[in-house]
């Protein structure tokens, strides 16, 4: 069964560190989500890509994250610099338009420590 | 905007008892309505889904939920609960007409006592 992958899996990182994650959707997903979910919280949409484009931002700390998808298959986010609250898991999900179910799919999550 | 609530955060059950998680929402447009389970440090795995079909609808491990659009619920049901259910549960809506944003509530979590 194909699965969206992510890596790392575990990320322990210095406050002011520059830290990235990757994500590869399940082939044939158009739209793409990163989310980022605090302990004890439900997942909060940090961006969205229909192909490689932005569908959503507008919950993205711009000053410090950043995300692409260039050729509109896999995808990257970055934090430049880290800061404590960062602290989280970041999990990817991808879904395709069929049927605009928008079903997604998850991948297994970063869990990152900013210490 | 649309909104989720999930009614207790934490909640027990015996094994073998019924099993209820509340989920209430708000949105403007007919929404698409999910639930997800998510076990410690993996990704969430859907469950089930609501998308205008018919209003019970049954998932995976013997899970169902009831669309109540007068309430304005989408309660999640399991007759007779295993300890393997232990876990997060999230209740999710999303809105057809915004490219399928979904917005998620904090999450229950269930414990199954022996």
């Amino acid at each position: 069964e194909a699965e969206v992958a992510q890596s790392p899996r575990y990320k322990i990182t210095e406050k002011s560190q520059a830290v990235a994650f990757w994500c590869d959707p399940i082939s044939g997903h158009a739209t793409l989500y990163w989310y980022r979910q605090i302990l004890g919280q439900g997942p909060e949409l940090l961006v969205q890509f229909q192909d490689e484009s932005v569908v959503d931002d507008s919950q993205l700390p711009k000053d410090r994250f950043s995300a692409e998808r260039l050729k509109g298959v896999d995808s990257t986010l970055k934090i430049q610099p880290a800061e404590l609250g960062d602290s989280a898991m970041y999990l990817c999900a991808s879904s395709t338009l069929a049927g605009l179910m928008y079903e997604q799919y998850f991948g297994p999550g970063t869990r990152l420590t900013v210490t | 905007a649309q909104s989720v609530t999930q009614l207790g955060s934490h909640v027990s059950v015996s094994e073998g008892a019924l099993v209820l998680l509340r989920c209430n929402y708000s949105s403007s447009v007919p929404p698409y309505l999910f639930w997800y389970v998510q076990y410690p440090n993996q990704g969430l795995q859907l469950l089930l889904k609501y998308t205008s079909a018919a209003t019970l609808v049954k998932g995976i491990n013997g899970f169902e939920a009831e669309f109540k659009k007068s309430e304005t619920s989408f309660h999640l049901t399991k007759p007779s609960a295993h300890m393997s259910d232990a876990a997060e549960y999230f209740c999710a809506v999303s809105d057809p007409g915004n490219a399928g944003k979904s917005t998620f509530g904090d999450g229950t979590t269930l414990t199954v006592k022996p």
